[in-house]
């Protein structure tokens, strides 16, 4: 069965320092992979995504992820983080097979923004 | 872009009322979603649709019924509210997962008070 795990629950940064989050998945095959955001009170919004080739996923806001196989993760990477980046993230997995079209979520790691 | 809709975005329903919780998307998607979010416990799916009058049970399908009558509208049902359906829900709506395209689009959530 699929399943996702984000280690962390809630990350502080301060303004203008890199951030990285972490992700790890479980599947049995190469996954569909994808990082949303959720500011207060809003629906999620999708960050980026991977289906296939460029292991390397650029996304909005200046966001990106690197997929690697061997380590079974997905972390989302942003070189300098801004004041509105403070938001709850998660990572999702999808199958790629007929009739699965499912997508499992992690439990969201919160980001909080130090000035 | 896709646009996701809910009916509302804050209702206030008493214990032992029908609720009705209304999510329409305007991108032709074959899939339509349910989900509600809990602090800590992150998104559980409800109920899933893979087309019209077509309908799985997801996680924590108990206590709910949903309705797709068409392809655009999606449903969720409380048919008699309880407390513990305080909640925030989300719909999503996505392609199939064999079009390589099947990440899922959110609307903005309904905040569900059940007194």
């Amino acid at each position: 069965a699929q399943s996702v795990t984000q280690p962390d629950i809630h990350i502080t940064v301060s303004e203008g320092a890199s951030l990285e989050l972490r992700c790890n998945y479980s599947y049995g095959a190469t996954p569909y992979l994808f990082w949303y955001v959720q500011s207060p009170g809003q629906g999620l919004q999708l960050l980026l995504k991977y289906f296939s080739g460029d292991t390397l996923v650029q996304g909005i806001k200046g966001f990106e992820a690197e997929f690697k196989r061997s380590q079974s993760s997905f972390n989302l990477r942003k070189p300098s983080v801004h004041w509105s980046d403070a938001a709850e993230y998660f990572c999702a997995v999808g199958a790629r097979m007929n009739r699965d079209d499912k997508i499992i979520f992690g439990k969201g790691t919160r980001l909080h923004i130090l000035p | 872009d896709v646009k996701v809709t809910q009916s509302s975005r804050y209702l206030v329903k008493r214990t032992g009322e029908k609720v009705f919780l209304e999510c329409v998307q305007d991108m032709d998607h074959e899939n339509m979603f349910w989900y509600r979010q809990d602090p800590g416990l992150g998104l559980r799916l409800i109920y899933f649709s893979y087309d019209v009058k077509m309908k799985e049970k997801g996680d924590i399908p108990e206590g709910y019924s949903v309705s797709r009558e068409k392809k655009e509208r999606f449903s969720l049902i409380l048919e008699s509210a309880s407390t513990n359906q305080t909640s925030m829900y989300l719909c999503a709506s996505s392609l199939p997962a064999t079009s390589g395209r099947n990440e899922q689009f959110f609307g903005p959530g309904t905040r569900l008070t059940v007194l």
